[in-house]
């Protein structure tokens, strides 16, 4: 089975551009979630869907970042206008909630860096 | 709200020996979930093992193992018969059993092992 996928892996840009990152969880997962990690901040949710719906978007820093999920395959996280503090690395994570633990597989993680 | 944290930022280990990382968490919760979080320096996140809280007996995974304290709410992981491959930064890592699937991260124990 394939794992969570992330696009891109790299991202650099310039302060004002529009960034989109994109996530296709694990076939079959209802979850889906957002983290970022930063030295500062180390890692911190932004934002989870469950069944394609935002169940808690209280992490989302302010309203230049917002979130979609059309479907169960696919979910996007925009930033726009980026900012330099906006750099930070981004996990996908999805899961299954069976009523046993539901265990959370991250993505590979993209790297953003805004200039 | 929960927290977790992990107080040694570094660690490090002789190749074959064994050494155990330390987390704390506040609670006021009766059910819930403990994980530890393998990252290196890849930035992929992998799952080393897992632990609910109604369960006595503590997980065990190979080479890993946790000791779990409930009413001390504390949460180690040792690592039996280090290898070069165990080389990484481990997140301690909260999840309520009752209210949607946010994990609460630490700020992680940056394990080094020495051949």
């Amino acid at each position: 089975d394939a794992g969570v996928i992330q696009s891109p892996r790299h991202e650099v840009t310039e302060m004002g551009q529009e960034v989109t990152l994109r996530c296709k969880p694990i076939s079959g997962h209802d979850y889906l979630f957002w983290y970022r990690q930063t030295m500062m901040r180390g890692l911190e949710l932004l934002i989870y869907f469950n069944n394609n719906v935002p169940i808690d978007d209280s992490g989302m820093p302010e309203d230049r970042f917002s979130a979609k999920m059309p479907n169960a395959s696919f979910s996007t996280l925009k930033i726009q206008p980026s900012e330099p503090r906006d750099s930070a690395v981004y996990f996908c994570a999805s899961s299954w909630a069976s009523g046993a633990v539901d265990t959370q597989y991250f993505g590979p993680g993209t790297r953003l860096t805004v200039l | 709200a929960q927290t977790v944290t992990q107080s040694q930022p570094e660690m490090s280990v002789q190749e074959a020996e064994t050494v155990t990382l330390s987390c704390t968490y506040d609670t006021s919760e009766s059910d819930y979930y403990l994980f530890w979080y393998k990252q290196p320096p890849s930035r992929q996140m992998i799952l080393v093992i897992r632990q609910e809280a109604y369960k006595q007996q503590n997980a065990t995974e190979n080479r890993f193992s946790v000791n779990f304290q409930k009413a001390a709410k504390s949460f180690s992981l040792k690592i039996s018969d280090s290898q070069l491959g165990d080389a990484a930064m481990y997140f301690c890592a909260y999840r309520s059993a009752v209210g949607g699937s946010r994990l609460t991260f630490g700020e992680g124990t940056q394990l080094t092992v020495n051949p």
